[in-house]
């Protein structure tokens, strides 16, 4: 069964840091490019960040880049977010979403919530 | 970049019922390969997203045949032929044509009168 785990959310205050995982089973993790996607109630759904397959290419959103940075490991079937500089808009749950080659977007991972409050 | 525009943000249907959610696209999302790059995403209540279409009207396995995606170049429908109780949540289209960034709809709220 396809299967993706997030993990790391929790409360931070205002201008820390925080670091997500996904971890992956269930197929070739090493061979799909993957995203995380946010979601705010009342706001929908964003996309925060993309990375391809190898690692060696990655995107952001405006509202992140420069603060947040996306990582994989291979070996290890998981996929990172790093996410620093975080603001009170960062709050949202986070999801692990992988891209299936040619169809885009399909499994996505239960969410783990993040809060930044003082 | 690519501005989805879902209508309506909030649909009430009676059980039994059709529905239709638009969704318009500020350029077209055709390929030169010939594929036209629009998904459809269901939210229930507490579930993470589950993708319902791609590449428009490409039912994803499990997806009731009562739901279909249809359109083209920017003009884009998801239409439930009747609705369940099952089908309560939000509704979101997404684009994969113009990326980064790859954006959504603002999603539409399905509820049961």
């Amino acid at each position: 069964e396809v299967q993706l785990v997030e993990s790391g959310g929790g409360l931070v205050q205002p201008g820390g840091s925080l670091r997500l995982s996904c971890a992956a089973s269930g197929f070739t993790f090493s061979t799909y490019w993957m995203h995380w996607v946010r979601l705010v109630p009342g706001k929908g759904l964003m996309w925060v960040s993309h990375i391809n397959s190898e690692g060696s290419s990655t995107s952001y959103a405006d509202s992140v880049k420069g603060r947040f940075t996306i990582s994989r490991d291979n070996a290890k079937n998981t996929l990172y977010l790093q996410m620093s500089s975080l603001r009170a808009e960062d709050t949202a749950v986070y999801y692990c979403v992988r891209d299936e080659p040619g169809d885009g977007m399909d499994v996505w991972g239960q969410g783990t919530t993040v809060t930044v409050s003082s | 970049d690519v501005v989805l525009t879902q209508s309506p943000l909030s649909l009430p249907v009676t059980l039994g019922q059709p529905a239709s959610i638009s969704c318009r696209s500020s350029q077209s999302l055709g390929s030169s390969d010939g594929n036209t790059y629009l998904n459809w995403f269901q939210q229930r209540p507490g579930q993470s997203p589950r993708r319902l279409f791609y590449k428009v009207s490409k039912r994803d396995s499990g997806v009731p045949d009562r739901f279909s995606g249809s359109g083209s170049g920017t003009d884009f429908t998801l239409k439930i032929s009747r609705v369940e109780a099952e089908d309560v949540g939000i509704y979101y289209c997404m684009q994969g044509r113009h990326w980064p960034p790859w954006t959504f709809g603002q999603g539409t709220t399905v509820e049961i009168k």
